[in-house]
């Protein structure tokens, strides 16, 4: 099974700076990996695709990349709507697995 | 537009078998072009998969759960489901049901009903 280890587990942000989360692969996944935010009682929502493909409707302040089995998302210029808590998952091999999640709030 | 929404009873006894439905509005669940799965999360907990299936019934499911679950589709109503047997208080989670955006589970999920808690309690 690949294990995604996220971090950090939380930060606290002010708004307008720059937000980035890690999501490290256990093993090689190519680019299968995808990101979500979750808000409260709500659920996730696909923000980035294979690691740094854009979805339509999401901001164009969310971004992703990769090196290796290092992926990043990096929010640029938070806004207060973002506080959430963001989730990495892999799709490259069964069973599919996603990160511990990383919750973002705003100070 | 695409919409799904879980149902089935949101409390359950343990030992017992947990049942939910997803019914698919806005498009096809026999589109040959999609995967749809079923995904879990404890309170206050991370996302779990538990499995996803073809509209011909091909189904991939979680090793840590694959001897308690089921995932069937029923074209004839639009809606795909999912069964846990013999649940225990550690199967209480909200439970979501989604769509891959591609014919396969190595797609991403673009679509997720709104989720339903079930609780497993005597």
């Amino acid at each position: 099974e690949i294990v995604l280890t996220q971090s950090p587990d939380f930060q606290s942000v002010t708004p307008k700076e720059k937000v980035t989360i890690t999501c490290r692969a256990s093993q090689s996944i190519g680019s299968n990996l995808h990101w979500y935010q979750q808000k409260p009682d709500q659920s996730p929502k696909l923000l980035i695709k294979y690691a740094s493909q854009s979805i339509s409707g999401v901001p164009s302040r969310f971004s992703g990349s990769a090196s290796g089995t290092d992926f990043t998302l990096t929010i640029n210029s938070l806004e207060a709507e973002d506080a959430a808590t963001y989730y990495c998952h892999q799709s490259s091999s069964l069973p599919l697995t996603f990160g511990g999640g990383t919750k973002v709030e705003i100070k | 537009q695409l919409q799904l929404q879980e149902s089935g009873p949101g409390l359950v006894k343990p030992s017992e078998t947990l049942s939910l439905t997803c019914i698919v509005s806005g498009g096809s669940i026999s589109s040959t072009s999609y995967y749809w799965g079923w995904i879990r999360q404890p309170p206050g907990k991370g996302l779990e998969w538990i499995g996803s299936v073809f509209y011909s019934g091909s189904a991939h499911y979680n090793p840590s759960l694959k001897s308690r679950v089921t995932i069937s589709v029923d074209t004839s109503k639009n809606q795909f489901s999912l069964k846990v047997s013999s649940v225990t208080a550690a199967d209480t989670a909200v439970y979501y049901c989604a769509r891959h955006s591609g014919s396969g589970y190595s797609y991403s999920y673009n679509y997720w009903g709104q989720g339903t808690l079930v609780t497993v309690s005597s």
